[in-house]
């Protein structure tokens, strides 16, 4: 069965510092992989995503996420931290298969805090 | 364009007591879905809807029910509210129910059971 799995349910870093929150995600077949962003009290915003059609994957603000199958990981990564990047972030896999096609499973998220 | 747009916003029910959630999307969507998030638990599917006239079972639809009243809407029902049911509701949509779709989000409905 499908799963992701989010390294961290809290990662704290300064302003200007490297950002780097885990997924790594099981699944049968090729997966697409979605990064989602929650700001307080807010809906969730499509990051990025990745649909085999680059291994490495831009998406808005200053986000990108590598898509590695040897690891089975897809970790998202911004250099340089800004104080409106504080909010919660979650890992998605969509399933590729079956009557479940199209279905989102999501990590359980991680809440990044950025220090000034 | 508004997106999607959920109501209410916030509600409050005693055990027991029935309610609505209201859903509605203005892109055209052929797929609807909703999710309830707990803390720690990430979103999981409640029901989805492929299509106008379908609904499936997700995740976790015990204590509820979901009608597709048109391709715009999807509602979400709670025939007997229960505590375990205090969470936040979010509905998306998305063109269709290929893997690679993106699913866009409602604010959420933020749900109380006491």
């Amino acid at each position: 069965a499908q799963s992701v799995t989010q390294l961290g349910s809290h990662v704290s870093v300064s302003e200007g510092a490297l950002v780097l929150l885990r997924c790594n995600y099981s699944s049968s077949v090729p997966p697409y992989l979605f990064w989602y962003v929650q700001y307080p009290n807010q809906g969730l915003q499509l990051l990025l995503k990745y649909t085999s059609a680059a291994t490495l994957v831009k998406g808005i603000n200053g986000f990108e996420a590598e898509f590695k199958k040897s690891e089975t990981s897809f970790h998202l990564t911004k250099p340089s931290a800004h104080m409106s990047d504080a909010a919660e972030y979650f890992c998605a896999v969509s399933l590729a298969l079956g009557g479940s096609q199209g279905n989102l499973i999501f990590g359980k998220g991680t809440k990044l805090s950025v220090k000034p | 364009n508004a997106g999607v747009t959920q109501t209410p916003k916030f509600q409050v029910l005693k055990t027991g007591q029935s309610m609505t959630l209201q859903c509605a999307q203005d892109m055209n969507h052929n797929s609807m879905y909703w999710y309830r998030q707990d803390p720690g638990m990430g979103l999981r599917l409640i029901y989805y809807s492929a299509s106008e006239g379908t609904t499936d079972k997700g995740e976790v639809p015990n204590g509820y029910n979901v009608s597709r009243l048109n391709k715009r809407e999807f509602s979400l029902r709670l025939e007997s509210a229960a505590p375990s049911q205090t969470s936040v509701y979010f509905c998306a949509s998305s063109e269709d129910r290929r893997a690679r779709d993106e699913q866009f989000f409602g604010p959420g409905t933020r749900l109380t059971v006491l």
